[in-house]
């Protein structure tokens, strides 16, 4: 699976869009991108996911560039439950013989009142 | 509702005193697995299993066993504990096939060996 890059901690102001970004400059033309949260310590979360065109649904949008190299989650108006960590995920749809989720280090992202 | 529930939530024991930590879900799904989370090492696989009856190792197998008698159900067994398996542990759930396959994950295990 392609690594990803996040970077580490982002804060966002309540009620603002929250715009998290994810460099996957070597991602291959057979693999998504899926984005997970975790809010402390809880289970990971399913956000998204896309593979080249832009997505959205009840939670986020998710915006892949032309090249697919990087990807931005969109949270549109953020609110203080949605301060988490975010993960970027790059992964084979239907994940091969394990659908293993490979979990970076992510971003936390901070929603401040 | 649809969910993948853990137990127990919390546990203390130790060193060598055998331990189950159960895993269920309600979605009838093929693919079940598990994960430890460690400060700084972030979220790793220990073992999955496509179906009833069929299970692998992950990336940290050593130390633990799991079982797949039943489809709703994968507990982790750890047979003889030690310290180093004091860690965060999440049960994880999905269909199998080509669809989103977005995983359901419990609530967590937060497991102490002494």
């Amino acid at each position: 699976d392609a690594k990803t890059t996040q970077p580490t901690s982002m804060d966002c102001a309540e009620g603002r869009a929250a715009n998290l970004p994810c460099n996957h400059s070597t991602i291959s033309g057979n693999e998504y991108v899926y984005w997970y949260r975790q809010i402390h310590s809880q289970g990971p979360q399913y956000i998204i996911h896309g593979l080249k065109n832009n997505e959205t649904n009840e939670m986020a949008s998710l915006i892949i560039t032309e090249d697919r190299k990087s990807s931005t989650l969109i949270l549109p108006h953020a609110t203080l439950r949605d301060t988490a960590v975010y993960y970027c995920i790059v992964r084979v749809l239907g994940g091969g013989s394990n659908y293993k989720l490979t979990f970076g280090k992510g971003t936390l992202l901070t929603v401040n009142p | 509702e649809a969910q993948v529930t853990q137990n127990p939530r919390y546990l203390i024991t130790v060193t060598g005193k055998k331990l189950t930590v159960t895993c269920s879900q309600n979605m009838n799904h093929e693919y079940m697995s598990w994960y430890r989370q460690d400060p700084g090492l972030g979220l790793r696989q220990i073992y999955y299993s496509m179906n009833v009856e069929v299970t692998d190792k992950g990336d940290v197998p050593e130390g633990y066993k799991v079982s797949r008698k039943e489809k709703r159900n994968f507990p982790l067994i750890l047979e003889s504990p030690s310290p180093n398996q004091t860690s965060l542990y999440f049960c994880a759930s999905s269909f199998r096939g080509l669809e989103p396959n977005e995983q359901y994950f419990g609530p967590g295990t937060r497991l102490t060996v002494t």
